[in-house]
Parts: C-alpha cells; structure tokens; sequence
C-alpha cells in the first residue's frame, strides 16, 4: 500500500514564477492537509481539503496561494508570482474520512527553493 | 497565541545513551499531545497521548502527558545512530480534528 506521494520532491523557480505542487493521499483516504515548514521551525498548517471541497483554508495567505482536490487526480497547491519568502518545505498529509481524530499520515514533502 | 514550544532545539549524544526530549505547550484548548520522527523525509507518527500520567511505550521509546505542568517528554533509552532524526511535538486542538500546533522540533545526532 503506497504511502502518501508528493512530487516533485524539489522544486526551483525563479521569483514571478508558478509553483505547483501535487499530493496523492494514501489509498482510501479522502481528506487532505497541507503544511509548510520555514527552515528551524515548525510546521504550520495551510489548507485542509476534501474531495472537491475546501474545508478549512485559515492557514493559507490571502493572496497568490490556492489549493484544490478535485474529484479525480491529486491534490495541488499552487503559488503564483513565488518570492523569496516562499522558500520552504511543503508536507501533505492524509486521513480517512471517518469520524473523530485521525493519524495524520505525511508524504515526503516538496521542498521549494526560489531564486 | 497557541505555541508548542520544545528543547533543547539540538542534542549530541553518544549511542547507548538515554536522552529526554521536553515539550511544553500553551493553548486555549488541549485535546492530546502527539510525538512525530521526521527523519529526511516524512514526519511518522510514534505517540499520542490525551490523559495525564499514563505512560506510552514503543520498544526504547517511551512518553508522558503532564496536563497540570502543561508538558511532555520523550525518553529514548539505549540510543542507536538510526534514532538520529528530528522529534517533532504537536498539541491537536479541542475544537476540531486535525489543527495541529507544532513544535520546531529537537534535532537529535546519536554518535557512534
């Protein structure tokens, strides 16, 4: 049973442009979150998705940033007109959709370098 | 503000060594503390823990949930140079099932 999947794994973009980066949740999961992690600090959450629907986006900045989950394919987080600043560590996790808390399970993470 | 903070931020020890790793947190509305491993890759779930002073053990690994001191630690006795990775602490909040505040983690280095 594959884990979760991001890709690319690293990603370099000069600033002004388009990043995308794509999220396969675990087999069977249909809930997906997305976190970004600065250099020596935490995780900090961004975006959870459903199937088709956004459910709670508080974490992501107001501007140049979307995600989306459509009913088919993966999951994306896309960064328009990237700066600098946008220089981090993204991680997707994934959950079942059953009722109450459960694990988080995380891909790989794409780190994304802008120049 | 919510805030999970950890220390010491980075530890060098020498295998077989046992280490304690501190979590403490502030939030408006605990619900349970969860220990993650990220080595180079995917942080990986090893602990949650909702109660206070009921200890969860996984083989060399072991923690506690203080809910009075606002804290948790993580022991790893006898440590190996595969423990080497960085112990992510998280609080999930109360009010719904999946925020989760994070520590930056304590970067652990196991010598051999």
């Amino acid at each position: 049973n594959a884990g979760v999947m991001q890709n690319p794994r690293h990603l370099v973009r000069r600033r002004g442009q388009e990043a995308r980066l794509r999220c396969s949740p675990m087999k069977g999961h249909s809930h997906v979150y997305w976190y970004r992690q600065l250099p020596e600090e935490g995780l900090k959450f961004m975006v959870y998705l459903q199937k088709e629907n956004i459910i709670d986006e508080s974490g992501m900045p107001k501007e140049r940033f979307s995600a989306e989950f459509p009913k088919e394919g993966p999951s994306i987080l896309r960064i328009q007109q990237v700066v600098r600043g946008d220089s981090a560590a993204y991680f997707c996790a994934s959950t079942p959709a059953w009722g109450g808390y459960n694990e988080q399970f995380f891909g790989p993470g794409t780190r994304l370098t802008v120049l | 503000e919510d805030k999970v903070v950890q220390s010491p931020l980075s530890l060098v020890v020498h295998e077989g060594d046992t280490v304690t790793l501190n979590c403490s947190y502030e939030v408006t509305n605990f619900r349970s503390l969860l220990w993650y491993k990220q080595e180079k890759k995917a942080p990986t779930f090893l602990f949650m823990l909702t109660s206070s002073g009921i200890e969860k053990k996984s083989g060399r690994l072991s923690s506690i949930l203080d809910k009075k001191e606002l804290f948790s630690i993580l022991n790893i006795t006898a440590t190996q140079t595969g423990d080497s990775a960085v112990y992510l602490c998280a609080v999930l909040l109360g009010d719904s099932n999946y925020q989760l505040i994070w520590g930056a983690g304590t970067k652990l280095i196991i010598k051999p």
